[in-house]
């Protein structure tokens, strides 16, 4: 079993749709949460932490952690084309390991 | 945020050369972490780089193949040694940011292809 595992890509939303990518962990002891997004060809960016369970919503970005079933989540509302990009689920306990990645296109 | 120059941003490189790429952040960090990212893949932890202290690295990545330097708070180097096309891809190094809920920053990324 992968430590960091996301759902398989590519995802397709229309424009304006919401988009929602999924990540599951193997390590309970895991205490920080995080989505990056990374462009081709350039270096992941941070775009949301999440350290407690429930919501935490940030613009049109809302994360959720269910840490009972080690699960957190990225709703990406109102998307747009410029939100298309590979998603990156990392967990940290020790160390941050990234999940595999799950590549979003908005269509307009 | 922390702010990581990295350099270089890309080359290209003969089998069984060494290239070194260098990280330099603009405060002081008491880890600093090596990742890979092979084409197509996510990123693979290395190595971590605390100053004063040999470089602790991941299962599958040694020392001799990729050593480390940490010879201040602000700075850190990676080997990639006697290459071969196999270590074609991009290498980034990161910090955790001193802000809490900032997460972890990362370099631009060294695109590193062996031919």
């Amino acid at each position: 079993q992968k430590e960091v595992e996301q759902n398989s890509g590519p995802l397709s939303v229309p424009e304006g749709a919401i988009a929602s990518l999924n990540c599951t962990y193997s390590d309970r002891g895991s205490q920080s949460f995080f989505w990056y997004r990374q462009y081709s060809g350039k270096s992941p960016e941070l775009i949301m932490s999440i350290y407690s369970n429930g919501d935490k919503e940030d613009g049109r970005f809302t994360a959720q952690l269910n840490k009972a079933s080690q699960y957190v989540s990225l709703l990406i509302r109102d998307s747009q084309p410029s939100d298309s990009a590979t998603y990156l689920c990392a967990v940290q306990g020790g160390k941050l390991i990234f999940g595999q990645g799950t590549e979003l296109s908005v269509k307009p | 945020s922390a702010v990581i120059s990295q350099k270089p941003s890309r080359d290209i490189c003969q089998r069984g050369t060494s290239l070194t790429i260098q990280c330099q952040v603009d405060s002081q960090v008491t880890m600093m972490f090596w990742y890979r990212q092979q084409p197509g893949q996510s990123l693979t932890l290395i190595a971590t780089a605390n100053q004063g202290s040999e470089a602790t690295y991941e299962s599958g990545f040694v020392i001799d193949k990729f050593p480390i330097s940490r010879p201040n708070l602000t700075f850190s180097t990676l080997t990639v040694s006697n290459m071969s096309p196999e270590d074609s891809s991009i290498y980034l190094c990161s910090v955790e940011d001193s802000v809490a809920g900032n997460g972890y920053t990362f370099g631009s990324g060294t695109r590193l292809t062996v031919v």
